[in-house]
């Protein structure tokens, strides 16, 4: 099955800062890349996505790129602002109604 | 994206007993999902829920101890049955946002405590 593996576990930036992370994901069927950002006691919100026929997606602040030959997809966030600090997960999947794996989460602490 | 509420949002429970979670979205969508949160670690699926036919429980996790109702295409129930310590963790629901388009959207959650 597929294994997802995310890092850093934590991260602290200062404001303005970028901040980056990493995921690898093993099963070259994996076709859709969303990330999702939690908040203290909340359930996990969907910021970006890519599906593999993109290698790059960017809204705003937030891009996303994937690297189909070396299995790695990244989270960029730049411009940090206080409001940024969560746990980031990122998640493979191969389609529609398929099961998503979540990689492990990286708790982003943005320092004012 | 999808409306999804879940109650309890938290919960305090006793050792040996069940606790239901309802969740209830505001469209109708053909799968809901239970994922399990254990502190501080990443999401796992529980369950597929269909309307109209037995969930399907992912390996680790098996009808008895995770019942799961799923009456019309709105609503869906996760009981967490005979609680241990162990069980203590946020339990989520999940909808596809479109369909055929493999978003997935998530509930706030609900935080069961076991003592």
């Amino acid at each position: 099955g597929e294994n997802v593996e995310q890092h850093p576990s934590t991260l602290s930036v200062q404001e303005g800062d970028s901040a980056v992370i990493k995921c690898t994901y093993s099963d070259s069927a994996s076709n859709y890349f969303p990330w999702y950002k939690q908040e203290l006691g909340k359930g996990p919100q969907l910021i970006i996505d890519i599906r593999s026929n993109v290698g790059e997606k960017k809204d705003q602040r937030i891009a996303v790129t994937l690297n189909k030959t070396a299995k790695h997809f990244s989270l960029h966030i730049t411009e940090t602002q206080p409001e940024d600090s969560a746990v980031y997960f990122c998640a493979a999947s191969t389609g529609t109604g398929n099961q998503f794996y979540f990689g492990t989460g990286t708790s982003l602490t943005v320092i004012p | 994206s999808a409306v999804i509420s879940q109650k309890p949002s938290r919960d305090i429970c006793q050792r040996g007993t069940s606790l239901t979670i309802q969740c209830q979205v505001d469209s109708q969508v053909t799968m809901m999902f239970w994922y399990r949160q254990q502190p501080g670690q990443s999401l796992t699926l529980i369950a597929t829920a269909n309307q109209g036919s037995e969930a399907t429980y992912e390996s680790g996790f098996v009808i008895d101890k995770f019942p799961i109702s799923r009456p019309n295409l709105t609503f869906s129930t996760l009981t967490v049955s005979n609680m241990s310590p162990e069980d203590s963790s946020i339990y989520l629901c999940s909808v596809e946002g479109r369909e055929n388009t493999g978003e997935l959207f998530f509930g706030e959650g609900s935080r069961l405590t076991v003592l």
